[in-house]
């Protein structure tokens, strides 16, 4: 069935430091695919989207690419700060159910 | 505009007993949803609605019960709530079934059951 598996936390780092989430997708058909943010005590936002192969969604510095070819979706960024530090959740659609990763946990220390 | 609200933030209920968590949309949403999340799982879609009338069964939906009787209004309903049933609870919505990817969620609510 449809899943979506994303790198296991909790990941620390440094200010300034690069940082990328791996996101595996499997889906029947051609699902769109998200990163949501949930920062402590308050629900999901949406972070970036990526709708059809190739496309690179990208907000707030953070950047990730839908290869059809490797069904991923990585999360990265070229250098993170302090206000980063949240739940990231990797997703797809397929229809109108969403499938959701279990969560990677990132804290970034000054 | 107040979003995605839900009420309530905390319950502590006793295995047995049944609850209505309630959510509402300002925002003319068609499109509601309700996930638990638990630890090590991610979310996990309960049941969702693509419009008023209209329910239909996520991932896990056993043990609860829901109704879209307006389009503001999406409440979730333990019928004998249960300790497996012990999660943060999330209500979500979007303007429509095929725009679902612009969800917007609410503040959750987090639900412990003895």
């Amino acid at each position: 069935g449809d899943s979506v598996t994303q790198m296991e936390g909790p990941v620390t780092l440094s200010e300034e430091a690069f940082l990328t989430i791996n996101c595996t997708y499997t889906a029947t058909g051609y699902p769109s695919l998200f990163w949501y943010v949930q920062y402590p005590g308050e629900g999901l936002q949406l972070l970036l989207k990526a709708t059809k192969a190739d496309d690179k969604g990208s907000n707030k510095g953070f950047e990730a690419t839908y290869r059809k070819e490797t069904t991923s979706f990585h999360l990265e960024k070229g250098s993170v700060q302090v206000s980063d530090s949240a739940v990231y959740f990797c997703a797809q659609n397929t229809g109108n159910q969403f499938y959701f990763g279990t969560g990677t946990s990132l804290t970034v220390i000054p | 505009n107040a979003g995605v609200t839900q009420t309530p933030k905390f319950q502590v209920l006793k295995t047995g007993q049944s609850m209505t968590l309630q959510c509402a949309q300002d925002m003319n949403h068609e499109y509601m949803s309700w996930y638990r999340q638990d630890p090590g799982m991610g979310l996990r879609l309960i049941h969702y609605s693509v419009g008023a009338g209209i329910t239909d069964q996520g991932e896990v939906p056993n043990g609860y019960n829901v109704s879209r009787s307006t389009t503001e209004d999406f409440p979730l309903r333990l019928l004998s709530a249960a300790p497996s049933q012990t999660s943060v609870y999330f209500c979500a919505s979007s303007y429509s079934w095929d725009r679902v990817d612009e969800q917007y969620f609410g503040p959750g609510t987090r639900l412990t059951v003895t």
